[in-house]
C-alpha cells in the first residue's frame, strides 16, 4: 500500500506570496492533519480534516488555511508568506481520527523556504 | 503544549539495547502512548502504541508501568540507522501534541 505523499518536495517563495501544498493519504484513510516543523518552535499541530470538514485547530493565524476533498486528499495554503514562514510542513493520514486512538502515518513533508 | 518528559538526548553502542524513557504523570484513562522517530527532517516514522499493556512488534518494545505514569521504548539491539530523534507522545482523539523528544545517538 502506497504511503502519505505530499507535492511538491521543496518550495521557494518571496514574503508576500501565497503558497498551496498538497497532501495525498494513504488509501482509505479519512483524517488528514498538517504540522508545521521549524528549529525553534518544534512539531505543531495546524489543523486536522475528517470528511471535507475541520475537525480540530491549531493555535496558527488566518492566513493558515485547509481543504479536503471527498477523495480525502487536503491541501494546506498560507497566504501573505512571512520569513517566520519557513519551515517543514508535514501531513499526516489515519484512518478515521475518533474515539479510540488512530495511528497517524507522516509523509515525507514539503520544505518551504521564504524569501 | 505537550503531556510528556523525556531526556533531551541518549548514547547507546552500536548492537547494544537502547532504553528510551518517557513520563507521562498526567495521563488520563482512555489516553494512548505513542511513540514516533524522525531521522534528519524526515516525516516522523510511526514505532509503536500501547494503552496499559506492554507491545511488541518487529521494531521495538513498549512497557508502561502499572500505574501509566512513565513508559519505556526498548529498542532491543541498536544500529547505527537507529540514530534519529524519538517522540513520545500521549494521544486521545487523534490530538497529537509533540514535544521537543530525546535525540539518541547511536555509536560504532
Amino acid at each position: 500500500k502506497a504511503g502519505v505523499t505530499q507535492t511538491p518536495r521543496y518550495l521557494i517563495k518571496t514574503r508576500g506570496q501565497q503558497v498551496t501544498l498538497s497532501c495525498s493519504p494513504i488509501s482509505g484513510h479519512r483524517s488528514v492533519s498538517w504540522y508545521q516543523q521549524t528549529p525553534g518552535q518544534g512539531l505543531q499541530f495546524l489543523f486536522e480534516y475528517f470528511s471535507e470538514t475541520q475537525r480540530n485547530k491549531g493555535n496558527f493565524p488566518g492566513r493558515f488555511s485547509g481543504r479536503q476533498f471527498s477523495n480525502s486528499r487536503s491541501e494546506m495554503n498560507v497566504s501573505t508568506l512571512e520569513l517566520g514562514d519557513s519551515a517543514l510542513y508535514l501531513c499526516a493520514s489515519s484512518l478515521e481520527g475518533t474515539g479510540v486512538a488512530d495511528t497517524q502515518y507522516f509523509g515525507p513533508g514539503t520544505r518551504l523556504t521564504v524569501l | 503544549d505537550a503531556k510528556t518528559t523525556q531526556p533531551p538526548s541518549m548514547d547507546c553502542a552500536e548492537g547494544r539495547a537502547a532504553n528510551l524513557p518517557c513520563n507521562h504523570s498526567t495521563i488520563s484513562g482512555n489516553e494512548y502512548v505513542y511513540w514516533y522517530r524522525q531521522i534528519h527532517s524526515q516525516g516522523p516514522q510511526y514505532i509503536i502504541h500501547g494503552l496499559k499493556n506492554n507491545e511488541t512488534n518487529e521494531m521495538a518494545s513498549l512497557i508502561i508501568t502499572e500505574d501509566r505514569k512513565s513508559s519505556t521504548l526498548i529498542l532491543p539491539h541498536a544500529t547505527l540507522r537507529d540514530t534519529a530523534v524519538y517522540y513520545c507522545i500521549v494521544v486521545n482523539n487523534n490530538d497529537m501534541r509533540f514535544g521537543a523528544g530525546t535525540r539518541l545517538t547511536v555509536k560504532p
